[in-house]
């Protein structure tokens, strides 16, 4: 399959924990982003790299989120001292360079924090 | 802020009935608009998307949407449903502005249930 991948798919940690997910991208798509999406919402945006440099963040990346695309390929998204208000879906989704192609969506990775 | 508005959370269908879910959005600039699919255990895929030029889009699987500038708005067409259309629906907006990466704005979703 060469779509994006994202690990884990669950994650279940109590409150207070560190958690952090993996984003592989597809492997010529210099362009990711993370999305959150909470039950009953579409996903929001978090942030955006182009290659290993993070251009964007929305204001919903709080201080306890940080993420990183260190050699341009995989991404991680980690988020410190989780709360059960973190608990949501963890979308990663890529895309080429040119501005006419979507973004490719991976399967998530589903947080519940306890 | 920008933001997409789906203005129906769940639709009922029988199959072979026609489909039109509303999508509109609120920026006056230029957008990219997409409709994305999410069929029960799978992850989003795109139906279709409109750049530029004619502004009837046609999609996968049978799939439509006009966008009407004026209206600032996107709706989704399908002249007739099948059950295995059944899956929430998601309409989203790229806008163009100094600063953004191309990031989606996603509305809230329409979910989509096909009776047999």
């Amino acid at each position: 399959d060469t779509g994006v991948s994202q690990d884990p798919r669950h994650k279940i940690t109590k409150r207070g924990q560190n958690v952090t997910f993996r984003c592989d991208p597809i492997s010529e798509h210099n362009r990711l982003y993370w999305y959150r999406q909470t039950l009953g919402q579409g996903p929001e945006f978090l942030t955006y790299f182009q290659n290993e440099a993070q251009l964007e963040k929305s204001r919903l990346l709080s201080d306890r989120f940080s993420a990183e695309r260190p050699k341009g390929s995989f991404s991680t998204l980690e988020i410190q001292r989780t709360e059960q208000g973190d608990s949501a879906m963890y979308l990663c989704a890529s895309r080429p360079g040119q501005a006419t192609n979507e973004q490719f969506f991976g399967p998530g990775t589903r947080l519940t924090v306890l | 802020a920008q933001s997409v508005s789906q203005h129906n959370h769940h639709v009922i269908l029988s199959e072979a009935a026609s489909l039109e879910l509303g999508c509109n959005y609120s920026y006056g600039g230029t957008v990219n608009l997409f409709w994305y699919v999410q069929y029960p255990g799978q992850h989003l895929q795109l139906l279709l998307k409109y750049f530029s030029g004619d502004p009837l889009v046609k999609g996968i699987k049978g799939f439509e949407a006009e966008f009407i500038k004026s209206k600032f708005s996107f709706n989704l067409r399908k002249p007739s449903v099948q059950w295995s259309d059944t899956a929430e629906y998601f309409c989203a907006v790229n806008v163009h502005y100094g600063g953004s990466q191309g990031n989606l704005i996603f509305g809230k979703g329409t979910k989509l249930s096909v009776k047999p």
